[in-house]
């Protein structure tokens, strides 16, 4: 089946700083989602994103489908970012919509 | 509008018994998904149900485990004779297109 690895597993900054998360995958995709982990286990969406670039407030997002990997963008990080972002994706070969998740990036921002 | 709801949100059960899982999904969506987040084992997919379609069961990780789907919306994950390694958070999630929303969890405790 697909395979998908995140990178950094652990990252740690300081309040303001940007960071770039990465997600690479093995297989076409006709899904990947960006998610964030709050404390209390709640998965938040933040972007669909199976190609193509967006942004929402801080945060942006771009998948390029042709070279299979993703990279999410936190600009001006505050201690509200904190927790664990996953990058999930649903293969085109895999016959159904199942979503195959990364190991996440745990991200601590500290004040 | 309201999110994924499931219940319980925590469940304490004992090695053997029989445990229900609730899901409610967001009202119109017709494709429901079931996960599970293990330390071990990170965030898997269990069963899939799209409309009046067969289910996609190639998740379930024993035949102690099954799930139904009510009128199209509830559904009901069941495992039968609990295992402690059936210690998890099973997270329901559900959509219309491609995007899956989540829902909070039921974290399962077997002792």
């Amino acid at each position: 089946g697909i395979q998908v690895e995140q990178s950094p597993p652990d990252l740690i900054l300081q309040e303001g700083a940007n960071s770039t998360l990465r997600c690479n995958f093995s297989d076409s995709v006709n899904n990947l989602q960006w998610f964030h982990q709050n404390p209390w286990g709640q998965l938040i969406n933040l972007f669909y994103i199976p190609s193509g670039t967006k942004q929402n407030g801080r945060l942006s997002a771009t998948t390029v489908a042709t070279e299979r990997y993703s990279l999410l963008y936190i600009s001006s990080s505050q201690t509200t970012d904190s927790g664990v972002y996953f990058c999930a994706v649903a293969s085109i070969q895999g016959g159904s919509e199942k979503l195959v998740f990364g190991k996440g990036t745990k991200l601590t921002v500290n004040p | 509008g309201a999110g994924v709801s499931q219940s319980p949100s925590n469940k304490v059960t004992e090695k053997g018994k029989d445990v229900e899982l609730r899901c409610d999904p967001i009202s119109g969506h017709t494709a429901l998904y079931w996960y599970r987040q293990s330390l071990g084992q990170g965030l898997e997919f269990l069963i899939y149900f799209q409309g009046n379609s067969a289910p996609d069961k190639s998740g379930l990780p024993s035949d102690r485990f099954s799930a139904e789907r009510t009128g199209g919306s509830v559904s009901t994950l069941t495992i039968q004779r609990t295992q402690q390694e059936d210690s998890a958070v099973y997270l329901c999630a559900s959509s219309l297109a491609f995007e899956q929303f989540f829902g909070p969890g039921t974290r399962l405790t077997v002792l």
